[in-house]
């Protein structure tokens, strides 16, 4: 069964915290994104990475950086944890370049920043 | 930009009724539309979708016409059932090399009752 795994479903962090939110795809795709759930806003994208060590900002970089070290992981780094952060994050994975379209999700990590 | 417009919810049926759930969207090109749904406590998941004009996506008795001319892809199923209570999201790809970056809509929230 193809997976998209997130380490943490559920983190309480501080104001100012750096935070770290890491995810594995065993697909083999080239594909990685970052995107945060929010009430009423839908998915909006932050980052997302179509090879290794490449990266693109999406719709609402500021605020996060990313890694891709290696094919299957995908890091979302927030430098320093603020209250407006507070959301549901959401990583997927994609084939090849394209307009397929098909993501596949993992099931998500919800952050509260205090 | 590109940017999908769903009809606001939350939406209430009694199983068995008939489900519209309206998806209008902009964009230039030809992008391709899809529809994702997200069940409670589980990451998103594609439902269906449709890459050129007057295709008709279908996948569990849901079904949903891209309408070039109307810029629509609205979501329908004749007989809901309970089960089918879920967030759902409209989303296109832009045409040309998109990396199978999609834009969201905001979400529609259905809840079936027996």
């Amino acid at each position: 069964d193809v997976k998209v795994t997130q380490s943490s479903r559920y983190l309480v962090k501080r104001t100012g915290e750096k935070v770290f939110l890491e995810c594995v795809q065993d697909m083999d795709h080239e594909n990685m994104f970052w995107y945060r759930q929010d009430p009423g806003l839908g998915l909006r994208l932050i980052y997302f990475s179509y090879d290794v060590k490449m990266k693109e900002k999406g719709d609402i970089p500021e605020g996060y950086s990313v890694s891709r070290e290696k094919k299957e992981r995908f890091s979302l780094i927030l430098e320093s944890a603020s209250t407006n952060q507070t959301s549901m994050y959401l990583c997927a994975s994609s084939r090849g370049a394209g307009r397929t379209g098909e993501l596949f999700f993992g099931e998500g990590s919800r952050l509260t920043v205090l | 930009g590109n940017s999908v417009t769903q009809m606001e919810g939350p939406v209430t049926l009694s199983e068995e009724a008939f489900l519209t759930i309206n998806c209008t969207y902009t964009a230039t090109g030809y992008p391709s539309l899809f529809w994702y749904v997200q069940y409670p406590g589980e990451g998103l998941q594609l439902l269906l979708k449709a890459t050129k004009a007057d295709d008709k996506g279908s996948n569990k008795g849901f079904e949903a016409t891209y309408r070039k001319e109307t810029t629509s892809f609205h979501l329908e199923k004749g007989s809901v059932q309970v089960s089918d209570s879920a967030v759902y999201f409209c989303a296109l790809a832009a045409g040309g090399t998109s990396y199978g970056k999609l834009t969201f809509g905001q979400g529609t929230i259905l809840t079936v009752h027996p």
